[in-house]
């Protein structure tokens, strides 16, 4: 049982270029959520899913784009990249109702 | 609106101690509530959660949390702690109604010394 996969685990972008971070899980979860993680911010929101073909934006969505073709994965796209978007990102997912999420490793995005 | 706070961004405590790492949340309605422990290089692993019933709940590696509504609380506590638990931990909300999401804390990193 995979649990949430996300590639790649680290990546070095030039500003300016495009990227994909892919996440899939496999426990039919209707949630899917990305995050990134900043030190001495906590995680903080950037989109998320309650189901295929369902997106919204969370907290900071500026610059990143998702979609939702299937329950089991949730890429997310960096149009283009800048130094500010270097931090790690994490993937996570969750059934409707009470429980936790489950998260991912991580990808280590550097952008310079 | 929700919102987290940890108090203290570093704890620092002697291996065998009591560890107590302090969460205080603000909701506009009654939350879930959870605790996340993030070993270094690694991702977030749920260490326990308050849905419903009993206020004290028990989570893995011999933490527990306690819920107390009138002080909007959800501190974290280990009678001894080990080497092993040095680590960050997050706390963590999910509103019962509306937003699905987790808003988290800004977390707080544990160090255990020898």
């Amino acid at each position: 049982n995979a649990g949430v996969t996300q590639t790649p685990k680290f990546q070095v972008l030039k500003t300016g270029q495009s990227m994909t971070l892919q996440c899939a899980q496999d426990m039919n979860h209707e949630y899917m959520s990305w995050y990134r993680q900043d030190p001495g911010m906590g995680l903080r929101l950037i989109h998320y899913s309650v189901g295929a073909g369902i997106t919204d934006q969370g907290e900071v969505p500026n610059g990143y784009n998702v979609s939702r073709s299937t329950t089991e994965d949730f890429p997310l796209r960096l149009l283009s990249a800048a130094p500010s978007q270097t931090s790690v990102y994490f993937c996570a997912s969750s059934y409707r109702g009470t429980g936790g999420y489950t998260f991912g490793s991580g990808t280590r995005l550097t952008v310079v | 609106a929700q919102s987290v706070t940890q108090l203290g961004s570093h704890v620092s405590v002697s291996e065998g101690a009591l560890v107590l790492l302090r969460c205080n949340y603000s909701s506009s309605v009654p939350p879930y509530l959870f605790w996340y422990v993030q070993y270094p290089n690694q991702g977030l692993q749920l260490l326990l959660k308050y849905t419903t019933g009993a206020t004290l709940v028990k989570g893995i590696n011999g933490f527990e949390a306690e819920f107390k509504k009138s002080e909007t609380s959800f501190h974290l506590t280990k009678p001894s702690a080990h080497m092993s638990d040095a680590a960050e931990y997050f706390c963590a909300v999910r509103l019962q109604t509306g937003e699905k999401n987790l808003f988290f804390g800004t977390g707080t990193r544990l160090t255990v010394i020898p």
